[in-house]
């Protein structure tokens, strides 16, 4: 069975701090794709990442790094510098291969102090 | 934005009545999905569709039901509503219907039954 289990369920920081978003998720499968998207207060989810399982490469977008380590089935998301807008609900997401459905973490909220 | 479409963005109606909740896909995707976002549940897979097919089936309940136009716009339909029913509904969209793709989210239909 696949789960995602996101351990933080809120984090709370002052703006300019770095913050790290701990996934953690469960698979049989050797093929499968790892996903953090975002949910503003207004409420709609906000695509960010997408990582193959096959790909441990970490990745960096602008304060935005993911850091994918596969030994411990780990898929985390770091803010650097963190802003106000920061602020939201991040889910973490898994699909395995051959289902396309999407199965969630219970998310992380983010407040970001001003 | 995503260029994923639902309306209405929010609904209120009573216990017992029906509502359809209408989803247009990305320009192109030829997937749809519907989740469903609760506080209890948290966000819960309820049914895929690809290119007018029904694809892949979640936790949906019988009095719910959906479908994918020709046009590949989308309905998903609530019959008997109770007051659990209320929830942020999501409708997303893929290109293909494969694993992996990445699934865009649209802003969400908020239901209230009261």
């Amino acid at each position: 069975a696949q789960k995602v289990t996101q351990a933080q369920t809120e984090i709370s920081v002052v703006e300019k701090e770095d913050v790290t978003l701990d996934c953690v998720y469960e698979t049989r499968d050797t093929t499968y794709y790892l996903f953090w998207y975002k949910q503003p207060p207004s409420g709609e989810l906000v695509f960010l990442i997408r990582r193959n399982s096959f790909d441990e490469q970490n990745e960096i977008s602008g304060r935005y790094s993911w850091n994918f380590q596969k030994s411990t089935s780990s898929f985390n998301f770091t803010i650097t510098a963190s802003q106000v807008v920061d602020s939201a609900v991040y889910f973490c997401a898994l699909s395995n291969q051959g289902a396309q459905k999407l199965v969630f973490g219970q998310g992380t909220r983010l407040t970001i102090n001003p | 934005d995503s260029g994923v479409t639902q309306t209405p963005k929010h609904l209120i109606t009573a216990t017992g009545q029906r509502v359809t909740l209408r989803c247009s896909p990305r320009s192109g995707d030829l997937s749809v999905y519907w989740y469903q976002q609760s506080l209890d549940q948290g966000l819960q897979f309820l049914i895929q569709y690809y290119n007018g097919e029904e694809r892949a089936k979640g936790n949906i309940l019988e009095r719910f039901s959906a479908q994918q136009f020709p046009d590949l716009h989308s309905e998903l339909n609530l019959s008997s509503l109770e007051l659990g029913d209320s929830a942020l509904y999501f409708c997303a969209s893929s290109l293909q219907g494969a694993s992996g793709n990445t699934i865009y989210f649209g802003e969400g239909s908020w239901l209230t039954v009261v």
